[in-house]
């Protein structure tokens, strides 16, 4: 589990700031997620990527951005923060086989942000 | 795209006693189907999964079954201690050549009363 780190990992910002919340995985898996889990909705993928410059977009995108510009690293920004963000981000990891036999997802710690 | 349900939302049960936690989905192409168990202020980490050229694995205490045909999963755990409190997440997708990811049911907060 120490493979995949997330920080911060409690943020308080205002509505309308930009804040990135980093994601840093040591296995080189090929595959990485921005998952935000909220009461009542479970988790709900905001952006994934299968390798260094390819993103793509998951059920809830919109107010995300997010890059790929090393293996290792999968940055998520909030360009402009609005209190319905608030939740708890999870960053997520998979070896190449996710997509051809499943793939077990390892899970990064979280962070939790506050908008206020 | 896929949809997966999950029932109940929370179940309570004596340590000692079973606890079965179902899931459904829709898309019929749907084959792999993973389990995580969250506990309180820690991240999901996977227990159990189960593909769909099998009806049934089993680990120790937990096990999961699967009916292609009505479409549904379950998560079974026998013998439950304190310590199998937490919620419990099922998931589905469609693997191989597909553009699906993990779908996440929305979870099962189970307790376990001493």
């Amino acid at each position: 589990d120490a493979g995949i780190t997330q920080s911060p990992r409690y943020k308080i910002t205002e509505t309308g700031r930009q804040v990135t919340l980093m994601c840093h995985q040591t296995w080189s898996h090929s595959y990485m997620f921005w998952y935000r889990q909220d009461l009542g909705h479970g988790l709900r993928l905001i952006y994934y990527s299968a390798a260094a410059d390819i993103t793509d977009k998951g059920e809830v995108p919109d107010g995300y951005v997010v890059s790929r510009s090393k293996t290792e690293n999968f940055p998520l920004t909030l360009e402009s923060a609005t209190r319905s963000q608030t939740s708890v981000y999870f960053c997520a990891s998979s070896d190449l086989f996710y997509r051809s036999r499943g793939g077990v997802q390892y899970f990064g710690p979280g962070t939790r942000l506050t908008v206020t | 795209g896929e949809n997966v349900e999950q029932h109940p939302s929370t179940l309570s049960v004596q340590e000692g006693d079973s606890a079965v936690i179902k899931c459904t989905y829709s898309d019929s192409a749907s084959n792999y189907f993973p389990w995580y168990k969250q506990e309180l202020g820690k991240r999901p980490q996977l227990i159990i999964d189960i593909r769909s050229n099998v009806g049934e694995k089993k680990d120790q205490r937990i096990a999961v079954t699967l009916n292609k045909t009505a479409k549904h999963f379950s998560l079974h755990i026998t013998e439950t201690q304190p310590e199998d409190s937490a919620v419990y997440f099922c998931a589905a997708r469609d693997y191989g050549g597909s553009q699906g990811n993990l779908i996440f049911g929305k979870g099962t907060k189970l307790s376990v009363k001493p």
